[in-house]
């Protein structure tokens, strides 16, 4: 099976902020790797999907890059609403999910 | 409107089995390959297993595989997880998860979730 990892595991940030999350792959997966955001008590949305694809909805505040075995998820400029955990998951061969990364509040 | 919900969770033994159930609604339910996804408590994501809208092609996580079923009844719009031979480690959130597009097979693009149900395996 393909194992996810991604760092930081948390991070604190300010509204404004610039924030970067890596996801690694411990193979390549091309590009067949989503982005998810969880709130607290709530189930996971799909944010991006084929590395850099915004769904539907998703402010343009969020953005996705890489190929192969490492990507990144950057917010640009981070919202009161962004707070949440981040999971990458890769669709290339089964399906599985890195461990996520919380960010708070700074 | 478009969702999801699932039901059939709750306290079960180790060694016990429950079927969980997803109705979906708002959408063409037989066109769309579903899957489920578990979440222990405060940990990450972990699917376990899908089926296409056909229910002719399954699959499931090696962590499940011989322990539990999943189907659907395409004319009840519903999912479907029969869960055997239960472990403390099966405690868990377990979501229903719609695949964001008409495609034949699980291609692991989850769209739609369902609010979650809570599976506790203990004695």
């Amino acid at each position: 099976d393909v194992q996810m990892t991604q760092s930081p595991s948390s991070l604190s940030a300010s509204v404004g902020d610039r924030v970067t999350i890596t996801c690694r792959a411990s193979q390549s997966v091309g590009t067949y790797l989503n982005w998810y955001q969880q709130k607290p008590g709530k189930a996971p949305q799909l944010l991006i999907y084929a590395t850099s694809t915004l769904r539907s909805g998703v402010p343009s505040r969020f953005s996705g890059s890489g190929s192969g075995t490492d990507f990144t998820l950057t917010i640009s400029r981070l919202q009161p609403e962004d707070f949440a955990t981040y999971f990458c998951q890769q669709s290339y061969s089964s399906w599985t999910f890195g461990p996520g990364t919380k960010v708070e509040i700074k | 409107e478009v969702q999801l919900l699932e039901s059939g969770g709750g306290l079960v033994q180790p060694g016990g089995s429950l079927r969980l159930s997803c109705a979906g609604s708002g959408f063409s339910f037989s066109s769309y390959a579903m899957s489920w996804v578990r979440q222990a408590p405060g940990k990450g994501l972990e699917w376990i297993s899908g089926t296409s809208g056909s229910d002719e092609i399954t699959n499931y996580a090696d962590s499940v595989k011989g322990r539990f079923t999943i189907f659907r009844d395409n004319s009840k719009k519903t999912l479907y997880l029969q869960m055997n031979s239960l472990g403390v480690d099966d405690t868990a959130v377990y979501f229903c998860v719609k695949e964001a597009e008409v495609v034949p097979t699980i291609r692991g693009r989850f769209e739609l979730w369902g609010q979650g149900t809570l599976v506790t395996v203990s004695p």
